[in-house]
Protein backbone atom coordinates (compact mmCIF):
# COMPACT_ATOMS: atom_id res chain seq x y z
CA UNK A 1 0.00 0.00 0.00
CA UNK A 2 0.83 3.63 -0.90
CA UNK A 3 2.26 5.55 2.27
CA UNK A 4 2.16 8.73 0.88
CA UNK A 5 -0.56 10.80 0.78
CA UNK A 6 -0.97 13.86 -0.87
CA UNK A 7 -3.26 16.77 -1.07
CA UNK A 8 -5.13 18.22 -2.93
CA UNK A 9 -5.24 15.81 -4.95
CA UNK A 10 -6.15 18.52 -7.58
CA UNK A 11 -5.05 21.76 -7.67
CA UNK A 12 -5.92 24.51 -10.31
CA UNK A 13 -4.25 27.71 -10.55
CA UNK A 14 -3.22 31.12 -13.03
CA UNK A 15 0.10 31.57 -14.60
CA UNK A 16 2.13 33.58 -12.09
CA UNK A 17 0.23 32.44 -8.90
CA UNK A 18 2.10 29.96 -6.58
CA UNK A 19 0.93 26.10 -5.86
CA UNK A 20 1.51 24.32 -3.04
CA UNK A 21 1.62 20.49 -2.71
CA UNK A 22 1.30 18.51 0.82
CA UNK A 23 2.89 15.13 1.41
CA UNK A 24 2.26 13.44 4.55
CA UNK A 25 3.87 9.99 5.10
CA UNK A 26 2.92 7.12 7.68
CA UNK A 27 6.78 5.94 9.06
CA UNK A 28 9.99 7.31 9.62
CA UNK A 29 12.59 7.92 6.14
CA UNK A 30 15.93 8.60 5.70
CA UNK A 31 14.94 11.09 2.66
CA UNK A 32 11.76 12.64 0.81
CA UNK A 33 11.78 13.09 -2.60
CA UNK A 34 9.70 15.15 -5.41
CA UNK A 35 8.88 14.13 -9.00
CA UNK A 36 6.93 15.85 -11.51
CA UNK A 37 4.96 13.69 -14.56
CA UNK A 38 3.35 15.07 -17.39
CA UNK A 39 0.84 13.11 -19.31
CA UNK A 40 1.63 9.24 -17.79
CA UNK A 41 4.97 9.88 -19.06
CA UNK A 42 8.25 9.06 -16.98
CA UNK A 43 9.05 10.66 -13.81
CA UNK A 44 11.66 13.74 -13.21
CA UNK A 45 13.25 14.54 -10.29
CA UNK A 46 12.98 17.69 -8.61
CA UNK A 47 14.74 17.47 -5.46
CA UNK A 48 15.46 15.36 -2.52
CA UNK A 49 15.15 16.24 1.01
CA UNK A 50 16.96 14.18 3.51
CA UNK A 51 15.38 13.84 7.34
CA UNK A 52 18.27 16.23 9.06
CA UNK A 53 16.91 18.75 6.42
CA UNK A 54 13.58 21.23 7.06
CA UNK A 55 13.73 23.09 4.33
CA UNK A 56 15.65 23.16 0.72
CA UNK A 57 15.48 26.16 -2.64
CA UNK A 58 15.69 24.86 -6.21
CA UNK A 59 15.00 27.36 -8.63
CA UNK A 60 11.28 28.18 -8.50
CA UNK A 61 10.45 25.20 -5.51
CA UNK A 62 10.85 25.83 -2.28
CA UNK A 63 10.60 22.11 0.16
CA UNK A 64 10.00 21.97 3.65
CA UNK A 65 10.23 18.62 5.78
CA UNK A 66 8.53 18.27 9.49
CA UNK A 67 9.40 15.29 10.42
CA UNK A 68 7.57 15.36 13.95
CA UNK A 69 4.49 15.46 11.89
CA UNK A 70 5.40 13.07 9.27
CA UNK A 71 5.03 15.86 6.43
CA UNK A 72 6.64 17.85 3.47
CA UNK A 73 5.43 20.73 1.67
CA UNK A 74 6.50 21.18 -2.14
CA UNK A 75 5.86 24.85 -3.08
CA UNK A 76 6.33 26.17 -6.80
CA UNK A 77 7.01 30.25 -7.27
CA UNK A 78 5.75 31.95 -9.76
CA UNK A 79 4.09 29.26 -11.84
CA UNK A 80 4.04 28.71 -15.69
CA UNK A 81 1.81 26.55 -17.93
CA UNK A 82 4.83 24.22 -18.58
CA UNK A 83 4.66 23.12 -14.57
CA UNK A 84 1.35 21.60 -15.97
CA UNK A 85 1.80 17.72 -14.53
CA UNK A 86 1.04 15.73 -11.78
CA UNK A 87 3.34 16.04 -8.87
CA UNK A 88 4.67 12.85 -6.45
CA UNK A 89 6.62 12.74 -3.54
CA UNK A 90 7.90 9.56 -2.46
CA UNK A 91 10.01 8.48 0.65
CA UNK A 92 12.99 6.29 1.22
CA UNK A 93 11.87 4.76 4.62
CA UNK A 94 14.39 4.65 7.24
CA UNK A 95 16.25 1.76 7.55
CA UNK A 96 14.68 0.33 4.41
CA UNK A 97 16.62 -0.07 1.25
CA UNK A 98 17.55 3.08 -0.19
CA UNK A 99 15.97 2.64 -3.84
CA UNK A 100 12.94 1.12 -2.50
CA UNK A 101 10.93 4.33 -2.82
CA UNK A 102 6.64 4.39 -1.41
CA UNK A 103 4.64 7.27 -3.29
CA UNK A 104 2.31 9.22 -2.61
CA UNK A 105 -0.91 9.91 -4.37
CA UNK A 106 0.05 12.49 -6.36
CA UNK A 107 -1.28 15.88 -6.87
CA UNK A 108 -2.32 16.93 -10.68
CA UNK A 109 -1.24 20.86 -11.20
CA UNK A 110 -3.31 22.56 -13.79
CA UNK A 111 -1.70 25.92 -14.46
CA UNK A 112 -3.88 28.39 -16.88
CA UNK A 113 -2.56 30.38 -19.12
CA UNK B 1 24.91 11.94 -21.17
CA UNK B 2 22.35 9.55 -22.03
CA UNK B 3 19.13 9.27 -19.74
CA UNK B 4 17.54 5.81 -19.03
CA UNK B 5 16.04 4.27 -21.72
CA UNK B 6 12.72 1.54 -22.24
CA UNK B 7 11.85 -0.82 -24.55
CA UNK B 8 9.73 -1.15 -25.55
CA UNK B 9 7.36 1.64 -25.15
CA UNK B 10 4.35 -0.06 -26.06
CA UNK B 11 2.92 -3.08 -25.47
CA UNK B 12 -0.77 -4.77 -26.78
CA UNK B 13 -0.61 -8.59 -25.35
CA UNK B 14 -3.45 -11.23 -24.46
CA UNK B 15 -4.47 -12.65 -21.33
CA UNK B 16 -1.98 -15.33 -20.57
CA UNK B 17 0.82 -14.43 -22.65
CA UNK B 18 4.22 -12.96 -21.30
CA UNK B 19 6.07 -10.10 -21.84
CA UNK B 20 9.55 -8.94 -21.31
CA UNK B 21 10.40 -5.57 -20.46
CA UNK B 22 13.86 -3.93 -21.08
CA UNK B 23 15.86 -1.07 -19.46
CA UNK B 24 18.90 0.05 -19.83
CA UNK B 25 20.28 2.72 -16.99
CA UNK B 26 22.52 5.63 -17.69
CA UNK B 27 26.17 4.87 -17.93
CA UNK B 28 27.44 4.37 -14.72
CA UNK B 29 24.90 3.52 -13.02
CA UNK B 30 24.81 0.04 -11.27
CA UNK B 31 21.22 0.15 -9.66
CA UNK B 32 18.18 -0.41 -11.58
CA UNK B 33 14.69 -0.24 -10.31
CA UNK B 34 11.05 -1.52 -10.98
CA UNK B 35 7.38 0.49 -10.57
CA UNK B 36 4.43 -0.19 -11.77
CA UNK B 37 1.93 2.58 -11.67
CA UNK B 38 -1.43 1.48 -12.45
CA UNK B 39 -4.79 4.57 -11.75
CA UNK B 40 -5.78 2.37 -9.20
CA UNK B 41 -2.78 1.39 -7.00
CA UNK B 42 -0.70 4.57 -8.38
CA UNK B 43 3.00 3.34 -8.41
CA UNK B 44 4.53 0.82 -6.59
CA UNK B 45 7.70 -0.82 -6.30
CA UNK B 46 8.25 -4.02 -8.20
CA UNK B 47 11.84 -4.76 -7.44
CA UNK B 48 15.68 -3.58 -7.33
CA UNK B 49 18.64 -5.29 -8.76
CA UNK B 50 22.16 -3.93 -8.23
CA UNK B 51 25.55 -5.83 -9.27
CA UNK B 52 23.32 -8.55 -11.30
CA UNK B 53 21.45 -9.55 -8.03
CA UNK B 54 17.98 -8.76 -6.61
CA UNK B 55 18.48 -6.53 -3.42
CA UNK B 56 15.33 -5.28 -2.77
CA UNK B 57 11.46 -6.69 -3.85
CA UNK B 58 7.94 -5.61 -3.51
CA UNK B 59 4.56 -7.07 -2.94
CA UNK B 60 3.66 -8.46 -6.18
CA UNK B 61 3.65 -12.37 -6.97
CA UNK B 62 5.95 -14.55 -8.75
CA UNK B 63 4.21 -13.65 -12.05
CA UNK B 64 6.82 -10.75 -11.51
CA UNK B 65 10.99 -11.43 -12.38
CA UNK B 66 13.31 -9.50 -13.20
CA UNK B 67 17.13 -9.83 -13.77
CA UNK B 68 20.28 -7.54 -14.30
CA UNK B 69 23.43 -7.96 -16.75
CA UNK B 70 26.70 -7.85 -16.60
CA UNK B 71 26.38 -4.06 -18.30
CA UNK B 72 23.40 -3.71 -15.65
CA UNK B 73 21.07 -3.23 -18.10
CA UNK B 74 17.72 -4.91 -16.63
CA UNK B 75 14.72 -6.85 -17.82
CA UNK B 76 11.33 -7.79 -16.19
CA UNK B 77 9.65 -10.62 -17.22
CA UNK B 78 5.66 -10.82 -16.27
CA UNK B 79 4.20 -14.68 -16.99
CA UNK B 80 0.43 -15.48 -17.33
CA UNK B 81 -0.37 -11.98 -17.70
CA UNK B 82 -3.58 -10.75 -16.68
CA UNK B 83 -5.73 -7.84 -17.38
CA UNK B 84 -4.81 -6.40 -13.73
CA UNK B 85 -1.06 -6.02 -15.58
CA UNK B 86 -2.14 -3.52 -17.48
CA UNK B 87 0.21 -0.30 -16.37
CA UNK B 88 2.73 2.09 -17.07
CA UNK B 89 6.10 -0.22 -15.67
CA UNK B 90 8.67 2.30 -14.91
CA UNK B 91 12.38 1.97 -14.51
CA UNK B 92 14.56 3.99 -12.80
CA UNK B 93 18.52 3.62 -12.01
CA UNK B 94 20.58 5.37 -9.37
CA UNK B 95 24.61 5.21 -9.34
CA UNK B 96 25.42 3.22 -5.82
CA UNK B 97 22.03 3.56 -3.22
CA UNK B 98 23.71 3.70 -0.17
CA UNK B 99 23.66 7.09 2.32
CA UNK B 100 26.30 9.55 1.28
CA UNK B 101 25.65 11.82 -1.27
CA UNK B 102 22.52 12.85 -1.90
CA UNK B 103 22.78 12.24 -5.99
CA UNK B 104 23.58 8.72 -5.27
CA UNK B 105 20.57 8.23 -3.59
CA UNK B 106 18.36 10.06 -6.32
CA UNK B 107 17.03 7.73 -8.61
CA UNK B 108 16.39 8.77 -12.80
CA UNK B 109 13.13 7.26 -14.41
CA UNK B 110 13.17 6.38 -18.12
CA UNK B 111 9.90 6.98 -20.27
CA UNK B 112 8.46 3.66 -19.70
CA UNK B 113 6.78 1.19 -21.13
CA UNK B 114 2.86 0.93 -21.32
CA UNK B 115 1.52 -2.71 -21.46
CA UNK B 116 -1.84 -3.00 -22.39
CA UNK B 117 -3.52 -6.55 -21.53
CA UNK B 118 -6.68 -7.79 -23.80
Amino acid sequence: SQQGEEDPQALSIQEGENATMNCSYKTSINNLQWYRQNSGRGLVHLILIRSNEREKHSGRLRVTLDTSKKSSSLLITASRAADTASYFCATAPYGGATNKLIFGTGTLLAVQP
Amino acid sequence: KAGVTQTPRYLIKTRGQQVTLSCSPISGHRSVSWYQQTPGQGLQFLFEYFSETQRNKGNFPGRFSGRQFSNSRSEMNVSTLELGDSALYLCASSFFGTSGSWAQETQYFGPGTRLLVL
